[in-house]
């Protein structure tokens, strides 16, 4: 199987820095990979996601780096706000036929203090 | 357009006892997910299904856990007898394609 190991598992910011979040893979084979932003009591969200063919992909404030060769991935969220407080999860998808398994990371619970 | 569906949010029993959950994914998403997702823990794959077949299987544990979808639409997972192990939130997923997964809010279960 595939295992995703992400860092780090807490980060408080100040309102408008940015943060980080990087997540490493181990399966070459693995060809996309989703953030997701996990509220309490809620389901995770998708909020931006990158394929094996792409090395970055930006969407307003969060972006997404991909680094086949080293087998890491990294979230950047800028000018952070109070609402950007959650838990962030990595994932991997490992390319298997048919099969759309996702592996996860253990989360990054992000802290943005006012 | 509606998100993923799931019933009961909460549900609390004892050890041994059985229990069931239900989803309805996003319309025309013909690919269904079961995820558990232990306290501080990433959410892991328990069932894939495609339509009515199941596609990944392989990590559910089916000496009591067993899942349906029926018509190819709504989905039950059920596990029977619990253990107190089980305690986790089971999340359902939907996609149209084989990349983007839609998440459902979740199912607390709390095994006592």
């Amino acid at each position: 199987g595939e295992n995703v190991e992400q860092h780090p598992s807490t980060l408080s910011v100040q309102e408008g820095d940015s943060a980080v979040i990087k997540c490493t893979y181990s399966d070459s084979a693995s060809n996309y990979f989703p953030w997701y932003k996990q509220e309490l009591g809620k389901g995770p969200q998708l909020i931006i996601d990158i394929r094996s063919n792409v090395g970055e992909k930006k969407d307003q404030r969060i972006a997404v780096t991909l680094n086949k060769t080293a087998k890491h991935f990294s979230l950047h969220i800028t000018e952070t706000q109070p609402e950007d407080s959650a838990v962030y999860f990595c994932a991997a998808r490992l390319h298997q036929t048919g099969a759309n398994n996702l592996f996860f990371g253990t989360g990054t619970r992000l802290t943005v203090i006012p | 357009e509606a998100g993923v569906a799931q019933s009961p949010r909460y549900k609390i029993i004892e050890k041994r006892q059985s229990v069931a959950f239900w989803c309805n994914p996003i319309s025309g998403h013909a690919t269904l997910y079961w995820y558990q997702q232990i306290l501080g823990q990433g959410p892991k794959l328990l069932i894939q299904f495609q339509n009515n077949g199941v596609v990944d299987d392989s990590q559910l544990p089916k000496d009591r856990f067993s899942a349906e979808r029926l018509k190819g639409v709504d989905s039950t997972l059920k596990i029977q007898p619990a253990k107190l192990e089980d305690s986790a939130v089971y999340l359902c997923a939907s996609s149209l394609v084989t990349y983007e997964q839609y998440f459902g809010p979740g199912t607390r279960l709390t095994v006592t």
